[in-house]
């Protein structure tokens, strides 16, 4: 199984600071074939169910706003926000979708500071 | 609008079983693999399978953590997904959520329902 792993598991930032989120995989998520990257990002607020905001590593979701953005490649992946805002404070997982079992990175919790 | 509804959760001794349900709208379900997934109490997310499209097979993959107790199926002339859960155990408490699976063979989850708690304990 692909383990993912994310750091921090918490991180605090001020209010219109940059956030940044990282996601490693246990072995590379990019298909050669396809040249794409199987992993995802989801956002989960209180009381909420996920709520998808990348995939392809860097493809946002319709309707997700442009501060959020991913990037990496292989097994090195980040989510950044670029200027958090209050109701960004969440859970964060990333995902991987390269084979199965699909697995979750084991959360980070965004505060603000 | 994409909705996904699950029902059928409640509390269930060990050993039991229990079914659930995932009504979709809002999309041409029979086009889309589903997916289940769950959460425990104040834990993570867990991925515990998904159902393909027919244009795919229609074939299915669980967690490890769940195969040979648990039993995904779809019915598409009512857009229905289901999760046929067997031999519960403790450790099978958790919130339990549909997601619409988006891709070929290999999906990440684009909409998901708003969970049903599955509590397992005598």
């Amino acid at each position: 199984d692909i383990v993912m792993t994310q750091s921090p598991d918490s991180l605090a930032v001020s209010l219109g600071e940059r956030a940044t989120i990282n996601c490693k995989s246990s072995q590379s998520v990019l298909y050669s074939s396809n040249n794409k990257n199987y992993l995802a990002w989801y956002q989960q607020k209180p009381g909420q169910p996920p709520k998808l905001l990348i995939y392809w590593a860097s493809t946002r979701e319709s309707g997700v706003p442009d501060r959020f953005s991913g990037s990496g490649s292989g097994t090195d992946f980040t989510l950044t926000i670029s200027s958090l805002q209050a109701e960004d404070v969440a859970l964060y997982y990333c995902q991987q979708y390269f084979n199965t079992p699909h697995t979750f990175g084991q959360g980070t919790k965004l505060e603000i500071k | 609008e994409v909705q996904l509804v699950e029902s059928g959760g409640g509390l269930v001794q060990p050993g039991r079983s229990l079914r659930l349900s995932c009504t979709a709208s809002g999309f041409a379900f029979g086009d889309f693999a589903m997916s289940w997934a769950r959460q425990a109490p104040g834990k993570g997310l867990e991925w515990v399978g998904f159902i393909r499209s027919k244009a795919y097979g229609g074939t299915i993959e669980y967690a490890a953590s769940v195969k040979g107790r648990f039993t995904i199926s779809r019915d598409d002339s009512k857009s229905i997904a289901y999760l046929e859960m067997s031999s519960l155990k403790t450790e099978d408490t958790a919130v339990y959520y549909c997601t619409r699976a988006h891709g070929d063979y290999l999906y990440y989850f684009d909409y998901w329902g708003q969970g049903t708690l599955v509590t397992v304990s005598s």
